[in-house]
């Protein structure tokens, strides 16, 4: 069985470009969470997908925006980046949306810099 | 508005002895409550899962137990060892809202001395 995979590992962006970051989910897993960790802070959430459609969202702007894929595989694209951007971004993925609350597997994480 | 706070925020000990992290949440209603591990610049490696309906949780040298009345949940590693050092986060889903909005505490960072 095939953990959650993220990629790029590490990125380094200047202040107004966009990024993009990828998530493939756990095998099985149809719904997907992204979170952005300051460093010293825990995860905020960002937003959640399930079936191609966002299914919730935290306190986050309109220009942090994701999508999902049919093989259930998701990306987050922030654009007009800013030096509080910068953060380790990580994705969760689990295996349903439904029940009392199904436990969330995390991939490695970006590390994402804004100069 | 949901908030979980983790005591304390740093934590250093022998190795061999057992231990106790707290997390405390302000809304008892929550879904569930999870612990994570995470060491320096990687992801998460969930512990332990506590649906609202249980009390604790069990696995190998750790247990969880969780008082939704009280707002309170621990951590207890016992027999400590080297490779536990780690950053050890506590999380809740509330009701309501979408399924990966977990809320998460700081973290306590533990470090186990030889």
């Amino acid at each position: 069985e095939t953990g959650v995979t993220q990629s790029p590992t590490h990125l380094i962006k200047t202040r107004g470009q966009q990024v993009t970051l990828r998530c493939s989910s756990q095998s099985g897993h149809n719904t997907v969470s992204w979170y952005q960790q300051a460093l010293g802070q825990g995860p905020q959430f960002i937003f959640q997908y399930y079936r191609e459609e966002e299914n919730g969202r935290g306190n986050f702007p309109p220009r942090f925006s994701g999508l999902q894929f049919p093989n259930y595989s998701s990306e987050l694209n922030v654009n007009a980046l800013e030096l509080d951007d910068s953060a380790l971004y990580l994705c969760a993925s689990s295996p349903s949306l439904a029940g009392e609350g199904s436990e969330q597997f995390f991939g490695p994480g970006t590390r994402l810099t804004v100069l | 508005k949901q908030e979980v706070t983790q005591i304390p925020a740093a934590l250093s000990v022998p190795e061999g002895e057992n231990l106790v992290l707290n997390c405390s949440f302000t809304d008892s209603a929550i879904y569930n409550l999870q612990w994570f591990r995470q060491d320096p610049g990687k992801g998460l490696t969930s512990l332990l899962l506590i649906q609202s309906s249980q009390r604790e949780q069990t696995s190998g040298r750790l247990n969880a137990s969780l008082d939704k009345s009280s707002g309170r949940s621990t951590l207890y590693i016992a027999a400590s060892q080297p490779g536990d050092s780690a950053t050890y986060l506590c999380a809740v889903r509330p009701p309501g809202g979408s399924q990966g909005n977990l809320i998460f505490g700081k973290g306590t960072k533990l470090s186990v001395k030889p």
